[in-house]
């Protein structure tokens, strides 16, 4: 049973800081791996997704990297902003057409 | 386009009440899946609709069911309700739900209280 885990589970740092955040996950037999920001009481947006086969993918100042050898992920955020202020979990996509989720790392940008 | 539409927002019931929650999906997707968010367990996969047949199933007891019409717009339904089933519940739809680069777009979720 894949197991997926998001270290730190909350990180706060200053504007304009670059940071990343971690994800791992004990299956390495993924069809992808999707990054997800969630804002409070909404729903999920998805921000990258890496296919299996790919190394990383990279939108605005996001950047996310996957290992399957090591089972982890990583998302960059570069010059970080108080809108980026969110919850951001990390999903492998599986066989059985399903994500498992992380617990999320809560981030707060302060101005 | 219209994204992933949810309905009820909120819902508040009783201990034994049933409870049905709907979600449309974004037009021209025909998979829909169900999530259920508590601040304990995380997110946790429900169930996966495709051609108004489930395809997948979570670890979750038969009081959680679920169904998707012809047009793709999907019900999930709780019986018997139980304190522990107090959560976000979130469905998400995409084309096929089975090709390894598509993304999942969610709807802002049903928010479910149980007294």
């Amino acid at each position: 049973k894949q197991e997926v885990t998001q270290i730190p589970a909350a990180l706060s740092v200053p504007e304009g800081e670059n940071l990343v955040l971690n994800c791992s996950f004990t299956d390495s037999a993924i069809y992808n791996l999707q990054w997800f920001r969630q804002d409070p009481g909404k729903g999920l947006t998805s921000l990258l997704l890496i296919q299996s086969s790919q190394r990383e993918q990279t939108s605005g100042r996001l950047n996310a990297s996957l290992d399957k050898s090591s089972g982890r992920s990583t998302l960059y955020i570069a010059a970080s902003q108080p809108g980026d202020s969110a919850t951001y979990l990390c999903a492998t996509y599986n066989a059985g057409n399903m994500l498992t989720f992380g617990g999320g790392t809560r981030l707060m940008v302060k101005p | 386009k219209a994204g992933v539409t949810q309905t009820p927002r909120y819902l508040i019931k009783t201990r034994g009440q049933q409870v049905t929650l709907s979600c449309s999906p974004i037009s021209g997707h025909r998979s829909v899946s169900w999530y259920q968010q508590t601040p304990g367990q995380g997110l946790q996969f429900l169930f996966e609709y495709f051609s108004e047949t489930q395809r997948n199933k979570g670890n979750f007891p038969g009081r959680f069911s679920g169904r998707q019409f012809s047009n793709s717009r999907s019900e999930m339904n709780v019986s018997t309700l139980e304190l522990g089933d107090s959560a976000l519940y979130l469905c998400a739809s995409s084309l096929t739900g089975s090709a390894t680069n598509e993304k999942l777009f969610f709807g802002s979720g049903t928010q479910l209280s149980v007294l």
